[in-house]
């Protein structure tokens, strides 16, 4: 089946500085890819949809200058936590979505634990 | 607003055991609904359901859904102690495809 690679799967960053998650999909070309984040004992809330070549769509209450997100091509999509506070420690989990394919489950990255500190 | 809800939020069961998890849904643009596994780490896909009452099964698995009462089933039989996890409950909407989902159902099978 279809595989979505996230990285890193674990990362703990200092308060302030930004952190970078790659989200990569392995053996098919994703024009679409979401981000989600999720805290303990939750459920997955959508931040923004990733375009290929186009800039992301942001769900409400989501700050698009700090969670800044760039899907440069058909495999790639990262987001970028900016200026990262303890607030923003979660698991944050992407998914892909195959191009030009209908009706598919989405498949989704390992995740990655964001432990500001 | 688009909102997927999932009872109960918490189950705890012995192996052997029958369980049936709900997912009731209200969606704008529905497209179809998807019932994922999650223990550790990211959700693992279990059913697509698009059509009403059309069965899916895989293994003691099984879901179902009903788009006149816009709720969804997952019946999982014979649990074991690898069942316990989180089973979430997602819509796809028609527009952009973005998924929404419930809150999780928390199972635990008992030894």
């Amino acid at each position: 089946g279809a595989v979505v690679s996230q990285h890193p799967s674990r990362v703990i960053c200092k308060s302030g500085t930004s952190v970078k998650i790659e989200c990569r999909s392995l053996d098919f070309q994703a024009t679409t890819m979401f981000w989600y984040r999720q805290f303990p004992k939750q459920s997955l809330m959508l931040m923004a949809t990733s375009n290929e070549g186009s800039k992301a769509t942001y769900e409400q209450g989501v700050e698009k200058d700090k969670f800044l997100i760039n899907h440069a091509s058909l495999t790639l999509s990262t987001l970028t936590v900016t200026s990262a506070h303890p607030e923003d420690s979660s698991f944050y989990i992407c998914s892909a979505r195959e191009q030009g394919v209908r009706l598919t489950e989405a498949f989704f990255g390992q995740g990655t634990r964001l432990t500001v500190v | 607003e688009d909102k997927v809800v999932q009872s109960p939020l918490s189950l705890v069961v012995h192996e052997g055991d029958t369980v049936t998890l709900n997912c009731s849904y209200e969606v704008t643009n529905f497209r179809s609904l998807l019932w994922y596994k999650q223990e550790k780490k990211a959700p693992t896909f279990l059913f697509m359901l698009t059509s009403s009452g059309i069965e899916k099964k895989s293994g003691r698995l099984s879901s179902i859904l009903d788009k006149k009462e816009l709720f969804s089933i997952l019946n999982i039989t014979a649990t074991q102690t690898g069942d316990s996890a989180v089973y979430l409950c997602a819509v796809r909407d028609n527009q952009g495809g973005k998924l929404i989902f419930g809150q999780g159902t928390e199972l635990s099978v008992k030894p």
